[in-house]
C-alpha cells in the first residue's frame, strides 16, 4: 500500500490527452511539499519528467505538465505518441515517516 | 553532468548481508542528499533511504531496523547496507542524487539483487 496513491493504469489513443492523478494527505502533498513525476521505460532507470510547481528538465516536451490542488497533484500528457508508453510515478516528502514517499506507479499504454 | 554507479553483489543468500556501493562522478558531493531506492520484479520504486554528505541519516521506517547508510566523501561514494535479506528484497536497487527539495535528480542505472539460496 503506496503512501500515494495513483491509477493502475490509464490508455489514450494517439493524439489525446490523458491526466493521471496523485493522491496524498496532509502530511505530504496537503502540508506543501514538493510533487515530482518520474518516467519509467522498461529496463532503465526513472527519469524526472516533472519537478516543483510544473518544471521540466531540459529536454522534456512540453507536452508534459504538473499541477497540484490541496493534497493532490496530476500529471496532464497531451498530443500523446506512442513512445509516451511508459510507467508513471509520483513522488512527495512526508514528514510523518520523516522521508520520500513514492505514488504506486500508472502504466500508460497508447492505443 | 553528474553520474552515478551502483556495484555489489547480484546474489545474496537469505539472512545474509547486502552490500552495495554507489560511486559519484561529476558534480559535488557537499549539499545533497545520497539516497536508494528499489524496485521489486513487478512491483513499484520504494524509496529505502538517505544520506547527506556529512553522514546524518533517514531510513523508511518499514525497514529501520535493518538498513544502515554510510558516505565516503573522499572516494565519493556512498553505501548500502540491509540484514537479515529474505526474498521480499529481490530487487533492481537504484542509488540517486537528492535535493533539499526532495527531487532524486540523478539516478544510477541500477543493480538487480536476487535473494535465493
Amino acid at each position: 500500500q503506496s503512501v500515494l496513491t495513483q491509477p493502475p493504469s490509464v490508455s489514450g489513443a494517439p493524439g489525446q490527452r490523458v491526466s493521471i492523478s496523485c493522491t496524498g494527505s496532509s502530511s505530504n502533498i496537503g502540508a506543501g511539499y514538493d510533487v515530482n513525476w518520474y518516467q519509467v521505460l522498461p529496463g532503465t532507470a526513472p527519469k524526472v519528467l516533472i519537478y516543483g510547481r510544473n518544471n521540466r528538465p531540459s529536454g522534456v516536451p512540453d507536452r508534459f505538465s504538473g499541477s497540484k490542488s490541496g493534497t493532490s497533484a496530476s500529471l496532464a500528457i497531451t498530443g500523446l505518441q506512442a513512445d509516451d508508453e511508459a510507467d508513471y510515478y509520483c513522488q512527495s516528502y512526508d514528514n510523518t515517516l520523516s522521508g520520500s514517499v513514492f505514488g504506486g506507479g500508472t502504466k500508460l499504454t497508447v492505443l | 553532468q553528474v553520474q552515478l554507479q551502483e556495484s555489489g553483489p547480484g546474489l545474496v543468500k537469505p539472512s545474509e548481508t547486502l552490500s552495495l556501493t554507489c560511486t559519484v562522478s561529476g558534480g559535488s558531493i557537499s549539499g545533497y542528499f545520497w539516497s536508494w531506492i528499489r524496485q521489486p520484479p513487478g512491483k513499484g520504486l520504494e524509496w529505502l533511504g538517505h544520506v547527506s554528505y556529512s553522514g546524518s541519516t533517514s531510513y523508511n521506517p518499514s525497514l529501520k531496523s535493518r538498513i544502515s547508510l554510510s558516505v565516503d566523501t573522499s572516494k565519493r561514494q556512498f553505501s548500502l547496507k540491509l540484514t537479515s535479506l529474505t526474498a521480499a528484497d529481490t530487487a533492481v536497487y537504484y542509488c540517486a542524487r537528492e535535493t533539499a527539495t526532495r527531487l532524486l535528480d540523478f539516478w544510477g542505472q541500477g543493480t538487480l539483487v536476487t535473494v535465493a539460496s
